[in-house]
């Protein structure tokens, strides 16, 4: 079946630091890559996605590329802030699969002064 | 994108009882799905809404537990039934769009209705 492999957090950083959370999937075909971001106490926003190799997908200084030949959509930062603190989600769909979404673990993200 | 409201945003319930949670998308989406998001754990997608018709449900969850509507294209309620302290979770809707729109593939999600069960 199809699964979405991230790294464990928490990620503690200082603000301005450079972020990359790793986000690995297994999948048979070509699937949709998304980043989900679930700030305290709110539900999820979609962040960015990419729907086929070598996109790149941007949004809020965020950025990830999908790699088809290392299955990964790793997610990075140039420079965090605070309020980037959250939980980060990786997911994947495929269009033909009713469009349900297989999310990762999460990972929680905190950004320190 | 959509605005999604959910109501309630959390409850306290006593075990044994029944709550349903109503999901409002404020445009017509295609499909609508509930999930459950246990204590510091991801995502479990619990069913897709079918509007007019019955839920599909994932592996491990089950009508009789999780009764859900969809009765337009905008509105969908689930029911938790029955509940325990093991219930306790935050149960979120999602909406996709028809691929017109320039949106398909991508899920909006509401945010969350908090549960706790005594």
């Amino acid at each position: 079946g199809n699964s979405v492999t991230q790294m464990e957090g928490p990620v503690t950083l200082s603000e301005e630091a450079f972020l990359t959370i790793n986000c690995t999937y297994t999948a048979t075909g070509y699937p949709s890559l998304f980043w989900y971001v679930q700030y305290p106490g709110e539900g999820l926003q979609l962040l960015l996605k990419a729907t086929k190799a070598d996109d790149k997908g941007s949004n809020k200084g965020f950025e990830a590329t999908y790699r088809k030949e290392t299955t990964s959509f790793h997610l990075e930062k140039g420079s965090v802030q605070v309020s980037d603190s959250a939980v980060y989600f990786c997911a994947l769909t495929f269009t033909g699969g009713g469009n349900k979404l297989t999310f990762g673990t999460g990972t929680q993200l905190k950004v320190e002064l | 994108s959509a605005v999604i409201s959910q109501k309630p945003s959390r409850d306290i319930c006593q075990r044994g009882t029944s709550l349903t949670i109503q999901c409002q998308v404020d445009s017509q989406v295609t499909m609508m799905f509930w999930y459950r998001q246990q204590p510091g754990q991801s995502l479990t997608l619990i069913a897709t809404a079918n509007q007019g018709s019955e839920a599909t449900y994932e592996s491990g969850f089950v009508i009789d537990k999780f009764p859900i509507s969809r009765p337009n294209l905008t509105f969908s309620t689930l029911t938790v039934s029955n509940m325990s302290p093991e219930d306790s979770s935050i149960y979120l809707c999602s909406a996709s769009f028809p691929k017109t729109s320039g949106f398909s593939y991508e899920q909006y999600f509401g945010p969350g209705t908090r549960l706790t069960v005594t």
